[in-house]
């Protein structure tokens, strides 16, 4: 099983500076990565996916990059609505395996 | 556009089971490919099992091997996650996703099982 480590844990930021979020697999997923934002009671929404694709409707200042092994997450001004628990998944392997997450809150 | 939604919240004793459904609609489920993921209490997500559209079968995550079951009714559209033998420890919100390409694009509201003597 792929084991993914998500870091830092908890991500302190004021609102409209950047966040950065690391997704690290215990081997290679190649590109097959996707990121979701999940909100205190909400189901996870997807924000991106194929490591950099955004999904619908998901805005341009969320982005994504990285391949094998090593993946960013990137929220280039942090809006309100942002602050939520940010969890990566690869899909390159059965079983998929998500991250234990990012929770990025309010400085 | 695809909606997912899940059966009532479930309080259950040890040992007992339980069987969630999650009814879709904008598509029919034969076009879909339906998850089941789990979050425990302050936890992370967890995948549970699904169809897999390749194989044309069920897969489950090791760990839920002989325990679980996920099925689907095509009449009504309806897919279902039955998880027997219950311990406090899968008390969790168990959500319903449809899997396109490994990508879990929607996801039910989630049902609350609660196990609890």
């Amino acid at each position: 099983e792929i084991v993914m480590t998500q870091s830092p844990a908890t991500l302190s930021v004021s609102p409209g500076e950047r966040a950065t979020l690391s997704c690290r697999a215990s081997q290679s997923v190649s590109s097959n990565l996707a990121w979701y934002q999940q909100k205190p009671g909400q189901a996870p929404r997807l924000l991106i996916y194929g490591a950099s694709t955004r999904a619908t409707g998901i805005p341009a200042r969320f982005s994504g990059s990285g391949s094998g092994t090593e993946f960013t997450l990137t929220i280039s001004s942090l809006q309100s609505e942002d602050f939520a628990v940010y969890y990566c998944q690869q899909y390159n392997n059965w079983p998929f395996t998500f991250g234990g997450g990012t929770k990025v809150e309010i400085k | 556009q695809v909606q997912l939604v899940q059966s009532g919240a479930e309080v259950k004793k040890p040992g007992a089971s339980v069987k969630v459904s999650c009814k879709v609609s904008g598509y029919t489920l034969t076009e879909l490919s339906m998850h089941w993921v789990r979050q425990a209490p302050g936890k992370g997500l967890e995948w549970m099992g699904g169809f897999d559209p390749e194989d044309g079968e069920t897969i489950y995550a090791q760990k839920f091997q002989g325990r679980v079951t996920m099925t689907e009714d095509t009449s009504t559209d309806t897919a279902y996650m039955e998880l027997s033998s219950l311990r406090s420890e899968d008390t969790a919100v168990y959500y319903c996703a449809t899997q396109w390409q490994g990508i879990f694009d929607y996801w039910g509201q989630g049902t609350l099982v609660t196990v609890s003597s």
